[in-house]
């Protein structure tokens, strides 16, 4: 089964407006966290924000924001007033395991999101 | 703060040539990782470094591949007699246990082997 899960492979938006950006995961372990990559055509993987397992609330980073559902093993990406700049591949991931073990990431396929002017 | 380097950004080789990449962490990030991403897919683990000690290998890291961190500072990956399925995104990524571990990537390695 695939541990990261991103069902959309493309997606379009208007400039300013909001957008999701789903991400569903499978693991057994209690400890993991979340993360969210964008990676522009340039290729660098660029950190955007973070969940971890034992957060209460959801993560927020600027026009960035987290919906963590975790009984339905989601976390799905929300981008508000979308720029022209937000054009990227959106990756999500996750490492399992408390973080001091040092675990590696498990990437999702990724969705691209293209912005309209 | 200087970011994660990776250098060459671009390589292009003939197949069975062997290749190297170096990976300059971010300064204090004691744990260090290499991915591969191919085409139209997402990074894929290759191998982790704690200090100097390499801790993790994935099943993807063939007997071609080799991995080094000598002095727990920079990293080479290597690899012998590349194929043509080895082409690429080589990715490297480095952090500091906090409770909130992130990794942070360099601008990766674009491998071609011809």
């Amino acid at each position: 089964a695939q541990k990261i899960t991103q069902t959309q492979p493309g997606m379009f938006v208007q400039e300013k407006e909001a957008v999701t950006l789903d991400c569903t995961y499978d693991t057994s372990d209690p400890s993991y966290g979340l993360f969210w990559y964008k990676q522009p055509s340039s290729g660098e993987m660029i950190f955007l924000i973070y969940q971890g397992s034992y957060d209460q609330q959801n993560a927020t980073e600027g026009r960035y924001s987290l919906n963590f559902q975790k009984a339905r093993k989601s976390a799905n990406l929300v981008i508000s007033a979308s720029q022209l700049g937000d054009s990227a591949m959106y990756f999500c991931a996750m490492r399992e395991g408390p973080w001091w073990a040092g675990n590696m990431l498990t990437f999702g396929g990724g969705t691209r999101l293209m912005v309209k002017p | 703060d200087t970011g994660v380097s990776q250098d060459p950004r671009h390589k292009i080789t003939k197949r069975g040539q062997n290749v190297t990449f170096r990976c300059d962490p971010i300064s204090e990030h004691n744990r260090l990782y290499w991915y591969r991403q191919t085409l139209g897919q997402g990074p894929e683990f290759l191998t982790y470094f704690q200090n100097e000690a390499q801790l993790e290998k994935s099943r993807l890291l063939s007997d071609r591949f080799s991995a080094e961190r000598p002095k727990g500072s920079f990293s080479t990956l290597e690899i012998q007699r590349t194929e043509q399925g080895d082409s690429a995104m080589y990715l490297c990524a480095s952090s500091l246990p906090t409770s909130y571990e992130t990794q942070y990537f360099g601008p990766g390695t674009r491998l071609l082997v011809l």
